[in-house]
C-alpha cells in the first residue's frame, strides 16, 4: 500500500479480554515501531523492530503487552487481560533502514477499555 | 535520558501571520529531527526532517532549522492559514537508541 495501514481503526473491548492490533507497515520498509498516546499526553515508545535484529521491548509497560513482526513485514500488538488505563490510540511506524531516515505513521487503533 | 519540550502549548492566530513553534532537547547527541502534525483523532503526517548535519529545510511555507549544539529547532509556517490548524509534534532520534522521542506538542489554531 501507500502508506502503513493500522486495523481496527477502533477497538471497544471489556475490562480482561486480549486485544490484537495490526500494522502493515510501507512496503520495503524494515523498521517498525509501535508508540503509544493515552488522551492529553504525548507519545510513548512501546517497541522498535528493525530487520531480523531482536526487538527494543524497553518501552512495554509490562508483561501483559507482546509484539511480534512475522516475515519482516506485518507487525502484531498484543494487549493480555486489559485494563482501563490501557486506552489509548495506538500508532504504528515505519522506516527505511537507517537512523537517518523518515518514518511514516499510520492512522492509529483507538482502543478504549471498558 | 532524552526529554523533548515545546513552547508554546497553544498558540491562536489570525489567518496570514507568519509564526514559530519552538521546540528543545537535553542531549545534543541527535541523528536526527522530524516535525510532524496531528490532526484530531488522526495519525502523524510528517512534515520535515532535518538531518544532525543540517541547519535547516524547507517545504513550501514551511521552514524548519536546527540548532544541534544548543537543543533547539524551530519551525517556522508563513503566511498561516486555517487549515494548518493542527498539532505539530517534533521528535528527536539521538545516539542511544533507534527509536523517536517526542515532544508534548503544539496545539495551533489558525483563525479565519
Amino acid at each position: 500500500g501507500a502508506g502503513v495501514s493500522q486495523s481496527p481503526s477502533n477497538k471497544v473491548t471489556e475490562k480482561g479480554k486480549d486485544v490484537e492490533l495490526r500494522c502493515d507497515p510501507i512496503s520495503g520498509h524494515t523498521a517498525l515501531y509501535w508508540y503509544r498516546q493515552s488522551l492529553g499526553q504525548g507519545l510513548e515508545f512501546l517497541i522498535y523492530f528493525q530487520g531480523n535484529s531482536a526487538p527494543d521491548k524497553s518501552g512495554l509497560p509490562s508483561d501483559r503487552f507482546s509484539a511480534e513482526r512475522t516475515g519482516g513485514s506485518v507487525s502484531t500488538l498484543t494487549i493480555q487481560r486489559t485494563q482501563q488505563e490501557d486506552s489509548a490510540v495506538y500508532l504504528c511506524a515505519s522506516s527505511f533502514t537507517g537512523v537517518s531516515t523518515e518514518a511514516f505513521f499510520g492512522q492509529g487503533t483507538r482502543l478504549t477499555v471498558v | 535520558k532524552q526529554e523533548v519540550t515545546q513552547i508554546p502549548a497553544a498558540l491562536s492566530v489570525p489567518e496570514g501571520e507568519n509564526l514559530v513553534l519552538n521546540c528543545s532537547f537535553t542531549d545534543s547527541a541527535i541523528y536526527n529531527l522530524q516535525w510532524f502534525r496531528q490532526d484530531p483523532g488522526k495519525g502523524l503526517t510528517s512534515l520535515l526532517l532535518i538531518q544532525s548535519s543540517q541547519r535547516e529545510q524547507t517545504s513550501g511555507r514551511l521552514n524548519a532549522s536546527l540548532d544541534k549544539s544548543s537543543g533547539r529547532s524551530t519551525l517556522y509556517i508563513a503566511a498561516s492559514q486555517p487549515g494548518d490548524s493542527a498539532t505539530y509534534l517534533c521528535a528527536v532520534r539521538d545516539n542511544y537508541g533507534q527509536n523517536f522521542v517526542f515532544g508534548p506538542g503544539t496545539r495551533l489554531s489558525v483563525l479565519p
